[in-house]
């Protein structure tokens, strides 16, 4: 059975910082994984998907890895800003039906 | 076009109470899937269209939840007897197919009295 855990559970940084999201997965029988942003009382918005036989996805200053063979995705967030306060999950698309699990998520909180 | 839309925003329901949330796809799109949030939680999934026919049920946690998608856009998720568990946020998402990027919602916040 797929599980998907996120680490850490919550993150405060100050502006400025780089910082380093981890999400794992038990089963690398995937399509994609794919990153959201959730910001508090709204729904889930898109940040980055990557299939199962990429490495990397980018866009501005976001960056996300896969390495499917150790289970592991990492999202990068270059220069953090105020604005990029929001809970962070990630999701895998498993094989075999049409199940997207996701992980509980990072509270993310930027502080000016 | 436009994003996807969830109707209704709020729904307060007593217990024992059936209930309908709609779900309007961005227009094109083949796959949509339903997924219950808690609170503090990530979502779960519920169930997958694809066009009119439910592929994947898989994650309907009783049989007092059905969902339909008729023609192939918009879709119901019909909640029958709702109980204080039920409480929760129902979101839907679409996407152009099943293993491509899916677009989330505003999430319908269902509340069990």
């Amino acid at each position: 059975k797929q599980e998907v855990t996120q680490i850490p559970a919550a993150l405060s940084v100050p502006e400025g910082e780089n910082l380093v999201l981890n999400c794992s997965f038990t089963d690398s029988a995937i399509y994609n994984l794919q990153w959201f942003r959730q910001d508090p009382g709204k729904g889930l918005t898109s940040l980055l998907l990557i299939q199962s036989s990429q490495r990397e996805q980018t866009s501005g200053r976001l960056n996300a890895s896969l390495d499917k063979s150790s289970g592991r995705s990492t999202l990068y967030i270059a220069a953090s800003q105020p604005g990029d306060s929001a809970t962070y999950l990630c999701a895998v698309r498993t094989t075999g039906g049409f199940k997207t699990i996701f992980g509980a998520g990072t509270r993310l909180f930027v502080k000016a | 076009g436009a994003g996807v839309s969830q109707s209704p925003r709020y729904k307060v329901a007593k217990r024992g109470q059936d209930v309908a949330l709609r779900c309007d796809p961005i227009s094109g799109h083949v796959s949509l899937f339903w997924y219950q949030q808690a609170l503090g939680q990530g979502p779960e999934f519920l169930t997958y269209f694809q066009n009119e026919a439910q592929l994947d049920k898989s994650g309907l946690p009783s049989d007092r939840f059905f969902a339909e998608r008729p023609e192939g856009s918009v879709s119901t998720l019909k909640i029958q007897r709702t109980q204080q568990e039920d409480s929760a946020v129902y979101l839907c998402a679409s996407s152009f197919q099943s293993e491509y990027e899916q677009y989330f919602g505003p999430g319908t916040r269902l509340t069990v009295t």
